[in-house]
C-alpha cells in the first residue's frame, strides 16, 4: 500500500514566523513530489514541485527532499494570514498517479 | 503554471437527471486527465484516470456506468454523472497532467464543480 502521511494539524503560527510542514512517504522508488495549497471550498493549487534531494526555493517557499529518509517538507517564511489553508503533500509513483496525503491545516494568526 | 478550466462551476439538478462536467487544458495538451471528488473537510478521492483516445481507468468502488468519462481530444475530458441522486452531491475536481521535462510531470487542477442533487 503506497502511502503519504501528514499531520492533520492545525498548525498555528504567528504572522511573520516560519511555518514548517512535513510529509513522509512509503515507496522508495518515488520520483516526483509536490506541495499543493487548498483554500476552503476551492480546488488545490500547485505551490512547489521537487524531484531531487536537497532544497528548492521559490519566493517565501522552500521545499526540502530527503529520499533516504523518505521525507519531504515545505517551509513558509514570513507567514501571512493569507497563507492559512490546507497544504497537501503529493507523491508520484512510477508515472502512475498522484497519491495525496490527507493535508495539514495551517493557521497564521496576526 | 498551466491552466485548467472546468464548466460549470456550480450545478443544481433534480434527482434522476444526468449532469455533464467539462474539463479543459487551456494552454497545453493533456493525454491524461484525472477526476476527483471531495466531501466537506475530507481529502481528495481519485475517481478515475481519463486517457485520450482510450477507455478511462476507474478506481476501486467507482461505478463506471454511473460516472461516464470521455476524453475525446487532447484538451477536453468530460465526466457525466448519470441518474444523479442526492448522495452524488459533492465537489468534483479534474486535473490534467503536463510534462515539463524528462520524468518531470505535474498535475494542474481545475477550479472544481460543485454539484447539488435535490
Amino acid at each position: 500500500q503506497k502511502e503519504v502521511e501528514q499531520n492533520s494539524g492545525p498548525l498555528s503560527v504567528p504572522e511573520g514566523a516560519i511555518a514548517s510542514l512535513n510529509c513522509t512517504y512509503s515507496d522508495r522508488v518515488s520520483q516526483s513530489f509536490f506541495w499543493y495549497r487548498q483554500y476552503s471550498g476551492k480546488s488545490p493549487e500547485l505551490i512547489m514541485s521537487i524531484y531531487s534531494n536537497g532544497d528548492k526555493e521559490d519566493g517565501r517557499f522552500t521545499a526540502q527532499l530527503n529520499k533516504a529518509s523518505q521525507y519531504v517538507s515545505l517551509l513558509i517564511r514570513d507567514s501571512q494570514p493569507s497563507d492559512s489553508a490546507t497544504y497537501l503533500c503529493a507523491v508520484f509513483y512510477n508515472t502512475d498517479k498522484l497519491i495525496f496525503g490527507t493535508g495539514t491545516r495551517l493557521q497564521v494568526f496576526p | 503554471g498551466a491552466v485548467v478550466s472546468q464548466h460549470p462551476s456550480r450545478v443544481i439538478c433534480k434527482s434522476g437527471t444526468s449532469v455533464k462536467i467539462e474539463c479543459r487544458s487551456l494552454d497545453f495538451q493533456a493525454t491524461t486527465m484525472f477526476w476527483y471528488r471531495q466531501f466537506p473537510k475530507k481529502s481528495l478521492m481519485l475517481m478515475a484516470t481519463s486517457n485520450e483516445g482510450s477507455k478511462a481507468t476507474y478506481e476501486q468502488g467507482v461505478e463506471k456506468d454511473k460516472f461516464l468519462i470521455n476524453h475525446a481530444s487532447l484538451t477536453l475530458s468530460t465526466l457525466t454523472v448519470t441518474s444523479a441522486h442526492p448522495e452524488d452531491s459533492s465537489f468534483y475536481i479534474c486535473s490534467a497532467r503536463d510534462w515539463e521535462g524528462h520524468y518531470q510531470e505535474t498535475q494542474y487542477f481545475g477550479p472544481g464543480t460543485r454539484l447539488l442533487v435535490l
